[in-house]
């Protein structure tokens, strides 16, 4: 089964505008970290925001926020003011254990963003 | 922030050539990874370490080898290219036991192709 899905192959948004996209994870390990990843058409990786599943509230940084819904296992990545520069891939992953522990990221196969004028 | 470095960042090759893609950090992150990631597809790890002399396979079977005499350094070789070993390799370093997001840094990738 697949540990991250992302369901949306391709988003459509107008500049200023918020959008959300969307990520499920599976897990059965109680203590987890889910990340977003954004990715240019340059190639690089860009970390955008985490969620460690102990944590009490959800996540933001800046104009990016983390929609963390433990119970349905989505953390869905909203996206507020949308600008040109936002367009990308994006990539949600997720860590299974505790990050002092040996563990690593399995992704998802991703969401295009477009944002238009 | 981690300063991650990789060099070629293109790379066109042909098929039996034996290749290096080299990887830094300059940050004394214990925690290196390589990705394998085909043109709008997700990422594969491929190899990790967790630390000098560790090596570990990833989750995608990859005929590549990868070294880790420092720490600093994580080379990921290609003993003979082929077609099929056209990609993306991304690598990625992260910190052991100091944060709990354990977040990982990515450099800027090597685009291989094999003719």
């Amino acid at each position: 089964a697949q540990k991250i899905t992302q369901t949306q192959p391709g988003m459509f948004v107008q500049e200023k505008e918020a959008v959300t996209l969307d990520c499920t994870y599976d897990t059965s390990d109680p203590s987890y970290g889910l990340f977003w990843y954004k990715q240019p058409s340059s190639g690089e990786m860009i970390f955008l925001i985490y969620q460690g599943s102990y944590d009490q509230q959800n996540a933001t940084e800046g104009r990016y926020s983390l929609n963390f819904q433990k119970a349905r296992k989505s953390a869905n990545l909203v996206i507020s003011a949308s600008q040109l520069g936002d367009s990308a891939m994006y990539f949600c992953a997720m860590r299974e254990g505790p990050g002092s522990g040996y563990s690593t990221l399995t992704f998802g196969k991703g969401t295009m963003l477009l944002v238009s004028p | 922030e981690a300063d991650i470095y990789q060099t070629p960042r293109y790379l066109v090759i042909g098929t039996g050539k034996k290749i290096t893609l080299e990887c830094s950090q300059t940050m004394g992150h214990d925690k290196m990874y390589w990705y394998q990631q085909d043109p709008g597809m997700e990422l594969h790890l491929i190899h990790y370490s967790y630390g000098v002399n560790s090596t570990e396979k990833g989750d995608l079977s990859s005929e590549s080898t990868v070294s880790r005499i420092r720490t600093e350094h994580f080379p990921l070789t290609l003993e003979s290219a082929r077609p099929s070993h056209t990609s993306q390799y991304l690598c990625a370093s992260s910190e052991q036991g100091r944060s709990r997001r354990d977040e990982q840094y990515f450099g800027p990738g090597t685009r291989l192709t094999v003719t």
